[in-house]
């Protein structure tokens, strides 16, 4: 079935980095734009960019723009989110979603909390 | 960029009533509006898109309209399962952003 399966949970430091990956199956990765998507803790969804399968062309919402990068592997079906210089409010649940009419696949979440 | 408001902001009704949730863009966006459903814990799930097309699966109870740059979303006879927020988006233009949520519980 059509699916986004993503990284697990990590706990980092504030200033590391992290890495979330996101594999999709079911369907061909090239034919549907990635979007992301961050929901901190109690709060409402916010749309941080997509990335075009085709062209790993990334778009970044402001506000994510310098220590957020989309990148791809299509090799693998897979599109990843790197963040640096992690912050405390970076501690969010991520979610990478397939874009077609909306957004009708979205992976199962990945947790990142930045603690010292 | 484009703005999106919800109203209200949370809402409380009993099963079997009618429920109406309204989203305002702050300019036109035509019909690339989404609804998504989001229960506690969960991962949010859409429910219709381009305004008014119900997703595959997703019980008749629920639908959606448009009037210029307003959207509604309606529950038709509200369930216990029907518990979630509720967020509608914008997906016509870059940033593709999100309403602010709408929680609906049962009275």
């Amino acid at each position: 079935q059509v699916q986004l399966v993503q990284s697990g949970s990590e706990l980092k430091k504030p200033g590391a980095s992290v890495n979330v990956s996101c594999e999709a199956s079911g369907y061909t990765f090239t034919h549907y734009a990635m979007n992301w998507v961050r929901q901190a803790p109690g709060q409402g969804l916010e749309w941080m960019g997509w990335i075009n399968t085709n062209t790993g062309n990334p778009i970044y919402a402001q506000g994510f723009r310098g220590r957020f990068v989309f990148s791809l592997d299509t090799s693998v079906s897979t599109a990843y989110l790197q963040i640096s210089s992690l912050k405390a409010e970076d501690t969010a649940m991520y979610y990478c979603v397939r874009e077609a009419d909306g957004f009708d696949i979205w992976g199962q979440g990945t947790m990142v909390t930045v603690s010292s | 960029d484009i703005q999106m408001t919800q109203s209200p902001s949370s809402l409380s009704a009993s099963v079997g009533d009618r429920v109406t949730i309204t989203c305002r863009a702050s300019q036109g966006i035509g019909n690339y509006l989404a609804w998504y459903q989001q229960k506690p814990g969960k991962v949010p799930k859409l429910l219709i898109y381009e305004a008014s097309t119900l997703q595959s699966g997703v019980p008749s109870r629920f639908s959606g309209s448009r009037s210029g740059t307003d959207f509604t979303l309606t529950i038709s006879s509200l369930q216990p399962e029907d518990v979630a927020t509720y967020y509608c988006q914008n997906y016509n233009t870059a940033p593709f952003t999100f309403g602010p949520g709408t929680k609906v519980d049962i009275k």
